[in-house]
C-alpha cells in the first residue's frame, strides 16, 4: 500500500529551536509538496519540487524555513530558529509523473513550540 | 486569479442519507482538474475523488459522485448511504498546473 510518510508525527520544541521534518513521497512520484495548515490560514503551499529541484518557495519565510530533497525519497523542512507562529501542522504531500496533478498527502507533523 | 470557494461552512446528515456538499470555482482556463479531499479528525488528506474538466462523464466512487457543471463552475461532491466514518472536513480543489487551490472547507457531521 503506498503512501507518503513523514516523521516526527507530533513535535513540540521551546522557541529558537531547530525543528526537521522528513518527508518520504510514495516511490516514483516526481512531485513533492509542503504545506502548512492552522486554523486562521488554512492550507498553505510552503515549497514544491520537481524531480528533486525546487519550483517555488514563495510560500516560505526564506529568513527562517528551508527545503530540501537530499535524494528521490527524502525531503525536509527545517525550521530554523522556531517561533510560537510556527505552531501548525505540516502536510507533505507528493504527485506522480504524467500531468493528472493529484496530490497525496502524508498524515503530517503537529508542531507545537512554547 | 482562479478562486475557489465552498459556501457551506457545515453540514449534517442521518446516517444512511445522501448529502450534497457545493463547491464553485472562478477561472479562464479551458482544462483543468479539479478534486475532493476528505480530512477526518485524524487530520489526514484523503483524495476522495477527482475530475478532469475535458471530459463531460461525472466522476464516480464508489458511495462518491460528483456533478460537474462546467459552464456553471461547479463541482459539487453527493455523497451517498452516508456513514459515520464520512464525518470530516472536505475540501474543493482546483489546478490547471502543479498546485492546487483549495476552497475553505466544509464540515460534515454524520449523524447515527
Amino acid at each position: 500500500d503506498a503512501r507518503v510518510t513523514q516523521t516526527p508525527r507530533h513535535k513540540v520544541t521551546e522557541m529558537g529551536q531547530e525543528v526537521t521534518m522528513r518527508c518520504q513521497p510514495i516511490l516514483g512520484h516526481n512531485t513533492v509538496f509542503w504545506y502548512r495548515q492552522t486554523m486562521m490560514q488554512g492550507l498553505e503551499l510552503l515549497a514544491y519540487f520537481r524531480n528533486r529541484a525546487p519550483l517555488d518557495d514563495s510560500g516560505m519565510p526564506k529568513d527562517r524555513f528551508s527545503a530540501e530533497m537530499p535524494d528521490a525519497t527524502l525531503a525536509t523542512l527545517k525550521i530554523q530558529p522556531s517561533e510560537p507562529r510556527d505552531s501548525a501542522v505540516y502536510f507533505c504531500a507528493s504527485g506522480p509523473r504524467g500531468g493528472s496533478y493529484e496530490q497525496y498527502f502524508g498524515p503530517g507533523t503537529r508542531l507545537t513550540v512554547t | 486569479a482562479q478562486t475557489v470557494t465552498q459556501s457551506q461552512p457545515e453540514m449534517s446528515v442521518q446516517e444512511a442519507e445522501t448529502v450534497t456538499l457545493s463547491c464553485t470555482y472562478d477561472t479562464s482556463e479551458s482544462n483543468y482538474y479539479l478534486f475532493w479531499y476528505k480530512q477526518p479528525p485524524s487530520r489526514q488528506m484523503i483524495l476522495v475523488i477527482r475530475q478532469e474538466a475535458y471530459k463531460q462523464q461525472n466522476a464516480t466512487e464508489n458511495r462518491f459522485s460528483v456533478n460537474f457543471q462546467k459552464a456553471a463552475k461547479s463541482f459539487s461532491l453527493k455523497i451517498s448511504d452516508s456513514q459515520l466514518g464520512d464525518t470530516a472536513m472536505y475540501f474543493c480543489a482546483f489546478t490547471n498546473t502543479d498546485k492546487l487551490i483549495f476552497g475553505t472547507g466544509t464540515r460534515l457531521q454524520v449523524f447515527p
